[in-house]
């Protein structure tokens, strides 16, 4: 039972648009939610992310949404450039005893076409 | 400031032989976790350490796996007897706060 999904393995964009990455998630103790970047052969890297409290968090060409009614959340990347180019795993958290530990997706690898 | 090491950083084994793998934090960071990320999934926890104590291992297969913290710093990783399905990249991360993780460039191991 997958309790993050990114149900889009794959993401192709040209370079200037509009890169929207989606990730949906079962359950509802998770109140913090976190994008992480993925080079070839490298860790992950965080990039950003946002508390349950609020709606949406930017960070210069990043913006992430949520939606708890409908336990959904995206990463909107604008202009998209290709060194984004790489793998995207969405996380979540819970608060509590269970604060640190974090349910990655199985990610979505973006393509930003020149 | 300096990142997650982990080492070696590629390593092949044949199927019921043992492998250790070596990871040291940032400084300063009371957490550290170990991951198994098979091809094409995301990151899967094994077992999660706070300073020198384990918070989480319900994951780890605790029949071939162990892990160790020494002195809440440095941290090892060992599988023994390894299993074709053990193939996989095995990442490092730690952290400062209760969310934001810090990965190493990981291991990958292959079983044959």
């Amino acid at each position: 039972d997958q309790q993050v999904k990114q149900n889009s393995p794959s993401l192709s964009v040209q370079e200037g648009r509009i890169s929207i990455l989606n990730c949906d998630y079962t359950n509802s103790m998770f109140d913090y939610f976190l994008w992480y970047k993925k080079y070839p052969a490298e860790g992950p890297t965080f990039l950003i992310s946002i508390s349950s409290i609020k709606d949406k968090n930017e960070d210069g060409r990043f913006t992430v949404f949520l939606n708890k009614s409908a336990k959904h959340l995206s990463l909107h990347i604008v202009p998209s450039q290709p060194g984004d180019s790489a793998v995207y795993f969405c996380a979540a958290s819970e608060i509590g005893a269970n604060a640190g530990k974090s349910t990655f997706g199985d990610g979505t690898t973006l393509t930003v076409k020149p | 400031e300096a990142g997650v090491a982990q080492s070696p950083r590629y390593k092949i084994i044949e199927k019921r032989q043992s492998v250790a793998f070596w990871c040291n934090p940032i400084s300063g960071h009371a957490t550290l976790y170990w991951y198994q990320q098979i091809l094409g999934q995301g990151p899967k926890l094994l077992i999660q350490f706070q300073n020198n104590g384990v918070v989480d291992d319900s994951q780890l297969p605790k029949d071939r796996f162990s892990a160790e913290r020494l002195k809440g710093v440095d941290s090892t990783l060992k599988i023994q007897p390894a299993k074709l399905e053990d193939s996989a990249v095995y990442l490092c991360a730690s952290s400062q706060s209760a969310y934001e993780q810090y990965f190493g460039p990981g291991t990958r191991l292959t079983v044959t």
